[in-house]
């Protein structure tokens, strides 16, 4: 069976200084690779995708950046984390392609609660 | 540009109660529907995936349902417990080769005993 995991779980970072967060899906190939965010408040926002290795689109400006180095395993990184960018952080996936057996359905991990002081 | 509305954002129900939430979409030239369950501080669970050629699905106390010429989900919770308390989400993927679902803000239930 198919799994993701996030990590850290919870960060807490000072203004200004880097930021990492992992994820990596086991148990499937080539899948599409997403980094959302979960403001307080608010809605989920897209931030990132991937179809592929070396293959990343960003949806919003911001000083957050990804790559995705192995084919199930995508970073979200930052060199210098503003107070804006606390928030949770999820990443998902899905299956590639439109094939007849692909129904699109999306798998989320548990998030990472970052906190920017 | 496909917009998601959940109504309604926030319920409040007695243990028992069959309920209905909603979800609507403005384009209905979708590629699938699902239903997440968010718990607080938690990731989101799939309840409930329905393909744009299906018109329910159905997994234990949930119902979900589609009509795609009105651009409408309902999910449809029997009996409901204190443990069905969440936020519940839906999510559209455009047909045509879009990756990218459009996510509705969630509606809030809270089940008291």
């Amino acid at each position: 069976s198919q799994t993701i995991h996030q990590w850290p779980a919870t960060l807490v970072q000072p203004v200004g200084s880097p930021l990492s967060l992992e994820c990596t899906v086991e148990g499937t190939s080539n899948p599409n690779l997403y980094w959302y965010r979960q403001a307080a408040g608010r809605g989920l926002q897209l931030l990132f995708y991937s179809v592929g290795i070396g293959q990343i689109s960003s949806e919003v400006p911001q000083n957050l950046s990804a790559s995705r180095p192995q084919d199930r395993q995508f970073i979200l990184s930052s060199k210098k984390l503003l107070l804006s960018d606390s928030g949770f952080y999820l990443c998902a996936w899905s299956v590639r392609g439109y094939r007849s057996i692909n129904t699109g359905e999306l798998f989320f991990g548990e998030g990472s609660r970052l906190t920017v002081l | 540009k496909q917009e998601v509305t959940q109504i309604p954002a926030a319920l409040s129900v007695p243990e028992g109660e069959n309920l209905v939430l909603n979800c609507s979409f403005t384009d209905s030239a979708i590629y699938n529907l699902q239903w997440f369950r968010q718990d607080p501080g938690k990731g989101l669970t799939s309840l409930l995936l329905i393909q744009s050629s299906q018109r329910e699905q159905t997994s234990g106390r949930l119902n979900a349902s589609l009509d795609k010429s009105s651009g409408r989900s309902t999910l449809y919770i029997a009996a409901s417990q204190p443990g069905d308390s969440a936020t519940y989400l839906c999510a559209v993927r455009r047909e045509g080769g879009s990756y990218i679902p459009t996510f509705g803000r969630g509606t809030s239930l809270i089940v008291h005993p």
